[in-house]
């Protein structure tokens, strides 16, 4: 199995441009997410789907959007990039519980810089 | 909002020292996780815990939730230098989906 994969692994914007960062998992999970990651802020959710066709937001939803097509996949859209949204991005996935969100499996990351 | 902080920051510490983090939420956590970041890498899951003062061990990392389910933290006994890296807790509050991330403690393991 692939587990999460994230792609691409670097990408460079100008500001003003727009990029897909794709995420696909092949374990069957129910939830999807993406965080991302600056240094001293931990990992901070951006959106997140509970299934196919339900997205919802998390912390940071701005200047992002995302849909959840299949179960499978869980592309990330920056529409108009900024040098703000520079940083670095998990995909992350896992089964629901009945106290939430059980153990997340993440993807190796997207590090991304806007100029 | 929900918000998850954790201390210390950074902790640098000698082989063989013992190492301890804290992580506190701002509101009543249904369970708490507890995850891995190697340098350069990805957060890799250690642990849930799910019961009010829960205590579970994994070789010389022991973690703890609190009583009032609101408060962990995670022992690390004798350390080595394989133990470095970031590590975070992270929350989930009744049915919600969202796991909350606390801001996480870097771990420096040195000879």
């Amino acid at each position: 199995n692939a587990g999460v994969t994230q792609t691409p692994k670097f990408q460079v914007l100008k500001t003003g441009q727009s990029m897909t960062l794709q995420c696909a998992q092949d374990m069957n999970h129910e939830y999807m997410s993406w965080y991302r990651q600056d240094p001293g802020m931990g990992l901070r959710l951006i959106h997140y789907s509970v299934g196919a066709g339900i997205t919802d937001q998390g912390e940071v939803p701005n200047g992002y959007n995302v849909s959840r097509s299949t179960t499978e996949d869980f592309p990330l859209r920056l529409l108009s990039a900024a040098p703000s949204q520079t940083s670095v991005y998990f995909c992350a996935s896992g089964r629901r519980g009945s106290g939430g969100t059980g153990e997340l499996f993440f993807g190796e990351g997207s590090r991304l810089t806007v100029l | 909002g929900q918000q998850v902080m954790q201390i210390p920051q950074y902790q640098h510490v000698q082989e063989g020292e013992d190492f301890t983090t804290y992580c506190n939420s701002s509101t009543t956590l249904s369970n708490i996780q507890w995850y891995k970041q190697r340098p350069g890498g990805h957060p890799v899951f250690l642990i849930q815990l799910v019961k009010s003062g829960e205590v579970k061990k994994q070789k010389r990392l022991t973690f703890q939730f609190g009583e009032a389910k609101k408060n962990s933290s995670l022992h690390i006994t004798a350390t080595q230098t394989t133990d470095v890296g970031t590590y975070f807790c992270a929350g989930n509050t009744g049915t919600a989906s969202k796991l909350t991330f606390g801001t996480g403690t870097r771990l420096q393991v040195t000879l």
